[in-house]
């Protein structure tokens, strides 16, 4: 399995709405990531995980919160989201951090109404 | 820190043109190089990538040489298709580092 699958592949919630998207991998990477994506944008660093544990958290407002159940998992919980919040969000495993690339999801795209 | 600055497109190009998308970076250490495609409403796909200096990347056509001496990888195939219509980002990771910089992406179309 060399795949990266996230679900929903599309999300419309309004603003009092709690919703998650998941992201499994089972390549046994040990990094994962959640990037945000606007149109005509590149990716934009939201949250790693390494080893299960946050590493980095890019001042991503509280409304996104994110959550790593095991190494095979990512969620993204969202809860109070804005209209600006609407975007592509990609999940994307590693190996390990730095020089193997990154395997990318086909993404989550999130309407927020 | 680190950078890395592409090509502004739009790029259009008839079938079976030559393709070169520039790409340079700007790193404090030995990055390693990646291109990556996104066909219309998909994720990113890893198109190839290059290690160290003078390394050379390909994958279906596409070739890219990590030059060292004018920090470049620039991107390039001998005869586009309209199948490679898509968005090509460049993009560089440090060793040991969690995150994957990325140019701003440039959009190319091939037309029959």
């Amino acid at each position: 399995d060399t795949e990266v699958t996230q679900t929903p592949k599309h999300l419309v919630m309004g603003m009092t709405n709690k919703k998650s998207l998941k992201c499994e991998q089972h390549m046994g990477h040990r990094a994962m990531y959640w990037y945000k994506q606007k149109a005509k944008k590149p990716p934009e660093l939201m949250f790693v995980y390494s080893y299960e544990k946050l590493s980095i958290n890019e001042s991503v407002p509280s409304r996104f919160s994110p959550e790593c159940p095991n190494s095979s998992l990512l969620n993204l919980h969202l809860h109070a989201l804005q209209p600006e919040d609407s975007a592509l969000y990609l999940c994307a495993s590693s190996q390990e951090a730095g020089n193997y690339g990154y395997t990318f999801g086909s993404g989550t795209r999130l309407t927020v109404v | 820190g680190d950078s890395v600055t592409q090509m502004e497109g739009p790029v259009t190009l008839s079938e079976e043109a030559f393709l070169t998308i520039n790409c340079t970076y700007t790193a404090t250490g030995y990055p390693s190089l990646f291109w990556y495609v996104q066909y219309p409403g998909e994720g990113l796909q890893l198109l190839l990538k290059a290690t160290k200096a003078d390394d050379k990347g390909s994958n279906k056509g596409f070739e890219a040489t990590y030059r060292k001496e004018t920090t470049s990888f620039h991107l390039e195939k001998g005869s586009v298709q309209v199948s490679d219509s898509a968005v090509y980002f460049c993009a560089l990771s440090e060793t040991g580092a969690n995150n994957l910089f990325f140019g701003t992406g440039t959009r190319l179309t091939v037309i029959p």
